[in-house]
């Protein structure tokens, strides 16, 4: 069974840091491309990043400021922010996709979500 | 402003059909990139309900199916019930680099 369990999140001033963590287990995690999907309070999903290999991906509103990684030895997704802005309070979610491309992806299972709130 | 256009509600009462559509453009759905649902229960994380446009997980009933035509997708539910009230997404590929979604649309059973 695909299990994806976050951790990571909290309250963070603007500017600040955080980072969040995804431990996968189920399937073998270097095989597939994962990814981070997050979602404003009340509003729809926004895709943050995605990677695979050693190709990463981001949306625009996230580029320069947060970072993808992967310890396939510990089967873990990470997403380091950095430059916290208000606008990135949110619900992050980590998602496995289909297969190992990291474009065009689809998300088959996902995390539970952990909150970034980012307020002084 | 998302660049999938979604309606941003839909209702139905138990055992109708009912539809939401996914409208993109010619840099993503009509650019030949696959569209993708998913369904959101209230205060749960995403859960794939269709991918690659018309297939189904398994375990997901076959009273949800998709299509895509064009610069559009569709999602049709039949036979609704009401533990089918949720919020519905469409996803796809943007040629800007960027994995898209629709803005969600909250679907009602009466």
């Amino acid at each position: 069974e695909v299990q994806l369990l976050q951790s990571g999140g909290g309250l963070v001033q603007p500017g600040g840091s955080l980072r969040l963590s995804c431990a996968a287990s189920g399937f073998t995690f270097n095989n597939y491309a994962m990814s981070w999907v997050r979602q404003a309070p009340g509003k729809g999903l926004e895709w943050v990043s995605s990677g695979s290999g050693g190709s990463t991906y981001y949306a625009d509103s996230v580029k320069g400021r947060f970072t993808i990684s992967r310890d396939n030895s510990k089967n873990t997704l990470y997403l380091q922010m950095n430059s916290l802005r208000a606008e990135d309070t949110a619900v992050y979610f980590c998602a496995k996709g289909r297969s190992s491309r990291a474009v065009a992806v689809t998300f088959d299972y996902w995390g539970q979500g952990t909150l970034v709130t980012v307020s002084s | 402003q998302s660049v999938l256009t979604q309606p941003p509600s839909v209702s139905g009462a138990p055992g109708q059909r009912v539809t939401i559509s996914c409208t993109g453009s010619s840099s993503n759905i009509g650019a030949g990139y696959d569209v993708h649902w998913y369904q959101q229960l209230p205060g749960t994380a995403p859960k794939l309900l269709i991918y690659i446009n018309s297939n189904r997980p398994s375990g997901v009933p076959d009273r949800f199916s998709g299509s895509k035509s064009g610069t559009s997708a569709s999602l049709a539910i039949t036979g609704l019930q009401a533990e089918d009230e949720a919020d519905y997404y469409c996803q796809s590929y943007d040629s800007s680099l960027s994995e898209v979604f629709g803005g969600g649309t909250k679907l009602t059973v009466l």
